[in-house]
C-alpha cells in the first residue's frame, strides 16, 4: 500500500482564492510527522509546514495551514489568498520512526491571474 | 541554519563518462544523507542512504556499481554516476536529516540536473 497518496495530479485556483491540496497517509506507527513541500520549476524543495502526530492543533505557517484529521489519516494543505508565485508542484511527505521520508506523487498547482 | 548544498547544480556529459555530484551539510553534521532521483513531473524516488564511515544502503532496483556513494566525512557525501547513459538523465537531490523547532526533518540540497548526451 502507498504510504502517501495525493489524488490530485493538477489543480487550478484563481488568484486570491483559497485552495486545498489533498493528502492521505498510511501508517501503523503512533509517532510520525507529516510535511508539505513546494517544488518550483527550479527544483529546490521548499519546506512549508509540519504536523506531528501528537499535535492536537492544526499547524499554521502564514498563508499555509494543515487540516489534520488523524482518524481519517488525512493531512490536507490549505493555501489561502493564492498568489501567482504559488504555482508549483506540492509534495506531501511522512516520516515514521526513523529518518526515512515517504513522498506522495505530488500535485501541480497553477494559479490563474 | 541547516543548509545543504549540492555541486554542480547542473551538468551535461557524454555517454560513457562518469559524473560526481557532491552533497554538503554546511552548518551541521550529517552521519546520514539520502540520495533521491526525480524524473520530470514525478515524485522523488529514494535511491540510497549514505552512511558516514560505512557502506551505503541501496534501495531495491538501484545498481550500486553504477551509482557509487561515498560518505567521506560528517559533512560530505558524493554520488558518482559511472558510465552514464542517456537514461540516467534526471534530477538528483540529496538531503540530510536534522532538527527544526524540536522535530526531525530532512533538509534538501538544491538538486543537480544531469543530462547525458
Amino acid at each position: 500500500a502507498q504510504k502517501i497518496t495525493q489524488t490530485q495530479p493538477g489543480m487550478f485556483v484563481q488568484e486570491k482564492e483559497a485552495v486545498t491540496l489533498d493528502c492521505t497517509y498510511d501508517t501503523s506507527d503512533q509517532s510520525y510527522g507529516l510535511f508539505w513541500y513546494k517544488q518550483p520549476s527550479s527544483g529546490e524543495m521548499i519546506f512549508l509546514i509540519y504536523q506531528g502526530s501528537y499535535d492536537e492543533q492544526n499547524a499554521t505557517e502564514g498563508r499555509y495551514s494543515l487540516n489534520f484529521q488523524k482518524a481519517r489519516k488525512s493531512a490536507n494543505l490549505v493555501i489561502s489568498a493564492s498568489q501567482l508565485g504559488d504555482s508549483a508542484m506540492y509534495f506531501c511527505a511522512m516520516r515514521e520512526g526513523g529518518n526515512q521520508f515517504y513522498f506522495g506523487t505530488g500535485t501541480s498547482l497553477t494559479v490563474i491571474p | 541554519g541547516a543548509v545543504v548544498s549540492q555541486h554542480p547544480s547542473w551538468v551535461i556529459c557524454k555517454s560513457g563518462t562518469s559524473v560526481k555530484i557532491e552533497c554538503r551539510s554546511l552548518d551541521f553534521q550529517a552521519t546520514t544523507m539520502f540520495w533521491y532521483r526525480q524524473f520530470p513531473k514525478q515524485s522523488l524516488m529514494l535511491m540510497a542512504t549514505s552512511n558516514e564511515g560505512s557502506k551505503a544502503t541501496y534501495e531495491q532496483g538501484v545498481e550500486k556499481d553504477k551509482f557509487l556513494i561515498n560518505h567521506a566525512s560528517l559533512t560530505l557525501s558524493t554520488l558518482t554516476v559511472t558510465s552514464a547513459h542517456p537514461e540516467d538523465s534526471s534530477f538528483y537531490i540529496c538531503s540530510a536529516p536534522g532538527t527544526r523547532n524540536s522535530y526531525n526533518e530532512q533538509f534538501f540540497g538544491p538538486g543537480t540536473r544531469l543530462t547525458v548526451l
